[in-house]
This record gives C-alpha cells, sequence and structure tokens, in this order.
C-alpha cells in the first residue's frame, strides 16, 4: 500500500500559521476518521500531537489543531514557534493496513 | 511516567537475525496493545506490527511477513522483535510504541539496526 501524500517541506514565520496536507484515498483517509498526527524533533523520537482527526494529547499546545475533507487531512499550527521546527507525519488507519503513514514534511521556522 | 527502552540494536550481516527488546514501565502494559515502527536513515516512518494485549492477535506489514515476529511477556513487561532472514533494506532505527486503536500515543527512543556485511 503506498504511503499517504506530503508536501515535503513548509516554512512559516514565527506568529504565523501553517497547514501541512496529508493526501490519502477513500480506503483510508476518506474512509475512517482515524488520522493521527506526529512532530519529529531532530534526533528525537516522534511524539503525538493530534488523533483521531482533531483530538489532542494531554500537554500538547492548543495551537496544533486538526481537520479533514474527503480524502486530505490537515494539521495546522498556529502562532508559529520556533521550537515547532520539525519533521510531522501523519498516518491513518486503512482497509490494508492498521497504520499507514505519510512521507512526512520538513517544517521550517524562518 | 510512561517510559519505553528499546534495547537489542546492532550490527549483523544479511541473512543474519536479532531480537529487539523493549522494556515498558510507568503504565498498564498487560492492558495495552503495542507496536513497532522503523525509520530508515533520513526517511519516513514505517509501521511493522503490532500485538494485542494476551498475544492472541497479531498483525505484520507486507514487507516484514513471514521474517519477523512479534511478542510480548507481560510478567515482565517487555515486548520483543525477532527479525530474521534481515536484509539491507532493513537498516533502521526500531521504535517500539504503546498502541492505542489506531495511533501511538508513546514512544521509545529507538535501536539501530544495521544490516551489514
Amino acid at each position: 500500500q503506498s504511503a499517504l501524500t506530503q508536501p515535503a517541506s513548509v516554512s512559516g514565520s514565527p506568529g504565523q500559521s501553517i497547514t501541512i496536507s496529508c493526501t490519502g484515498t477513500n480506503s483510508d483517509i476518506g474512509a475512517y476518521d482515524s488520522v493521527s498526527w506526529y512532530q519529529q524533533l531532530p534526533g528525537k523520537a516522534p511524539r503525538l500531537v493530534l488523533y483521531d482527526v482533531t483530538g489532542r494529547p494531554s500537554g500538547v499546545s492548543n495551537r496544533f489543531s486538526g481537520s479533514k475533507s474527503g480524502n486530505t487531512a490537515s494539521l495546522t499550527i498556529s502562532g508559529l514557534q520556533a521550537e515547532d521546527e520539525a519533521d510531522y507525519y501523519c498516518s491513518s488507519y486503512s482497509s490494508s493496513s492498521p497504520v499507514l503513514f505519510g512521507g512526512g514534511t520538513k517544517l521550517t521556522v524562518l | 511516567h510512561v517510559q519505553l527502552v528499546e534495547s537489542g540494536g546492532a550490527l549483523v550481516k544479511p541473512g543474519g537475525s536479532l531480537r529487539l527488546s523493549c522494556a515498558a514501565s510507568g503504565f498498564n502494559f498487560r492492558n495495552s496493545f503495542m507496536s513497532w515502527i522503523r525509520q530508515a536513515p533520513g526517511k519516513g516512518l514505517e509501521w511493522l506490527s503490532y500485538i494485542d494485549t494476551d498475544s492472541s492477535y497479531t498483525n505484520y506489514a507486507d514487507s516484514v511477513k513471514g521474517r519477523f515476529t512479534i511478542s510480548r511477556n507481560n510478567a515482565q513487561e517487555s515486548l520483543y522483535l525477532q527479525m530474521n532472514s534481515l536484509r539491507a533494506d532493513d537498516t533502521a532505527v526500531y521504535y517500539c510504541a504503546r498502541t492505542y486503536g489506531d495511533y501511538m500515543d508513546y514512544w521509545g527512543q529507538g535501536t539501530l539496526v544495521t544490516v551489514s556485511s
């Protein structure tokens, strides 16, 4: 099964908002509200920042929000901060695999 | 607090075997699904396998099915990944993670497996 499609990179200035898209198919994102997002700081393990499209784990800033429309999910980070610079991965349940990851997006804070 | 600590990563020759371990603490391990995920150098995340609470159900990615085996010991609060017939493209950092439905809410720091002659 092909990975979910994410842009390779996005960038924004401190204080701005950015959105990272994650495109799948009607066998994964389009079929289930089971999209999650992970933040991976350089040299660190991934950290869950959103689950089930819009759920936010305890301790995650409310600057992180999620949405879904059709086969595309999105992660929005508002009030961008230097500490947000990281790689971000989406994932979804799919009919052929319990966990399908996107290719990852490198966020640069200018 | 929740802690997951992987171990067992090493340099191994193609065709060789390796067993990874993941020691869990700080949560109810015996009631938690667990997963293994890997990340090749400079690449993205790849889900490999998960196991339910009493080892009655396991699932594998096609890339490792038939070569890797996930298992657990609830009494020792440990998760394992037996890896056989290793190939160069298995070179990666391997993470264990607590799995809640379709997402992984806690991850270990990872252990590096290098397959090379």
